[in-house]
């Protein structure tokens, strides 16, 4: 079966550190894989996604950026956080083009940016 | 652009119906998917409509009219650990677009 890990699952950061969030899928090939972050009580902002190795498109011009190093690794990072950076990061994978089904989610990593 | 609106929040009482509805703007539409998000954690998989009509899983079932841009979910025999939100979301190529979310209340 697949699975999904992310990590941290919380982080408290300063302003202007840098960021490294990782992402890995266990048990298919070749997924597809989405970044998104959540504000507090609000919807999921689609912030990257990647079809393939090495393949990012960026939804949302801002100071962080994406890696996909390895086929199932995904990796979020900026290299100096903004207070406007706190929020809900989820990954997520889907085998499929995103809008014929079904994605599946990790964990989060709740980052609290002061 | 592109856009899912659905209502903010709905209450309902423990054993009821709801209907959460969305309606939405977008291009190169596949079809509707619906995810429910507890408090802290991330979202699951409910349903996908690719065609018209309803689908139907154990409780919940969703609906879409493509003519209409519309669709909703229902969820039937209300249970308290139905208290969540719920996502509509619509894609197209290699994305999806997550509506705002409602809030489901439920009242004992």
């Amino acid at each position: 079966s697949q699975t999904i890990h992310q990590w941290p699952a919380t982080l408290v950061q300063p302003v202007g550190s840098p960021l490294s969030l990782e992402c890995t899928v266990e048990g298919t090939s070749n997924p597809n894989l989405y970044w998104y972050r959540q504000a507090a009580g609000r919807g999921l902002q689609l912030l990257f996604y990647s079809v393939g190795i090495g393949q990012i498109s960026s939804e949302v011009p801002q100071n962080l950026s994406a890696s996909r190093p390895q086929d199932r690794q995904f990796i979020l990072s900026s290299k100096k956080l903004l207070l406007s950076d706190s929020g809900f990061y989820l990954c997520a994978w889907s085998k499929l083009l995103a809008g014929a089904g079904e994605q599946f989610f990790g964990p989060g990593t709740r980052l609290t940016v002061l | 652009g592109q856009s899912l609106e659905q209502p903010s929040e709905v209450t309902a009482v423990e054993g009821a119906i709801v209907q959460i509805n969305c309606t939405y703007q977008t291009s190169g539409f596949y079809g509707l998917s619906w995810y429910q998000q507890h408090d802290g954690g991330a979202p699951t998989f409910l349903s996908y409509n690719a065609l018209d009509g309803l689908e139907e899983t154990g409780r919940f079932s969703s609906f879409l009219s493509r003519s209409d841009s519309y669709g909703y979910l229902l969820l039937q025999e209300l249970q308290m650990k139905d208290s969540a939100s719920y996502f509509c979301a619509g894609g197209a190529d290699d994305k999806i677009i997550f509506g705002k979310g409602t809030r489901l209340h439920i009242l004992p």
